[in-house]
């Protein structure tokens, strides 16, 4: 059973295209992570959902749009791609946020985005 | 400004060695995790430190938590080859997020 699942796991695209990627996790857990991960294998934080309502937005291009249509799905839509764009992108889960005393945080597979 | 800083970056070392992971951060916080990456897969969890003296140990991994010295610690004892991987350390400084570490890739050499 995969608790967190994103798809696709490879994406290959020309710059100035429009790409998705999808997540869903199956733990019952109200918020939802995007990271993007570059080739330094730096992680960094993009957004943060909470049952649906975005909770951190960490200065990233307004070409980059999450979408959460439930707690348990976490979407990202990437507009006019660019070559910097190029990274794995880790969709995570945990407990709710604001009501946890902790926030482990539970990994999906990576969707590894190359832009030419 | 709420930083997380790993050391080394790169580790090399012998199978059978013994060598810790440090994970500095910069203001208080008593809630902190170590995730394992194999090259092209996922995060997985490997502790959650949620206490100052905390102590957890999976085989031969154990973490350690010191909040008054903003320091943790991954110890490898007798290290073996399927160790072999990046660690990463997170802290939540209490912002609704964690705030990642920059990594230790960690290379077994028989």
């Amino acid at each position: 059973d995969t608790a967190v699942s994103q798809t696709p796991k490879y994406l290959v695209t020309q710059m100035g295209n429009d790409k998705s990627i999808k997540c869903e996790q199956n733990l019952g857990h109200d918020t939802m992570y995007w990271y993007k991960q570059d080739s330094k294998k730096f992680l960094k934080i993009m957004f943060s959902y909470n049952n649906k309502e975005l909770i951190i937005n960490e200065t990233v291009p307004n070409r980059f749009s999450p979408k959460s249509p439930d707690k348990a799905h976490l979407n990202l839509h990437i507009n006019s791609l660019e070559l910097g764009d190029s990274a794995v992108y880790f969709c995570a889960s945990s407990q709710d946020l604001r009501g946890a005393f902790y926030n482990e945080q539970f990994f999906g597979p990576g969707t590894r985005l190359t832009v030419l | 400004e709420l930083k997380v800083e790993q050391n080394p970056l790169f580790l090399s070392m012998q199978e059978g060695k013994n060598y810790t992971i440090y994970c500095n951060y910069s203001t208080t916080s008593d809630r902190l995790y170590w995730y394992r990456q194999d090259p092209g897969k996922s995060l997985e969890s490997l502790f959650v430190l949620l206490s100052n003296g905390a102590v957890k140990q999976e085989g031969r991994l154990m973490a350690s938590l010191d909040t008054k010295a903003r320091l943790s610690t991954l110890h490898i004892t007798a290290a073996v080859h399927d160790l072999s991987a990046t660690y990463f350390c997170a802290v939540d400084f209490g912002n609704e997020k964690l705030t990642f570490g920059t990594g230790t890739r960690l290379t077994i050499i028989p």
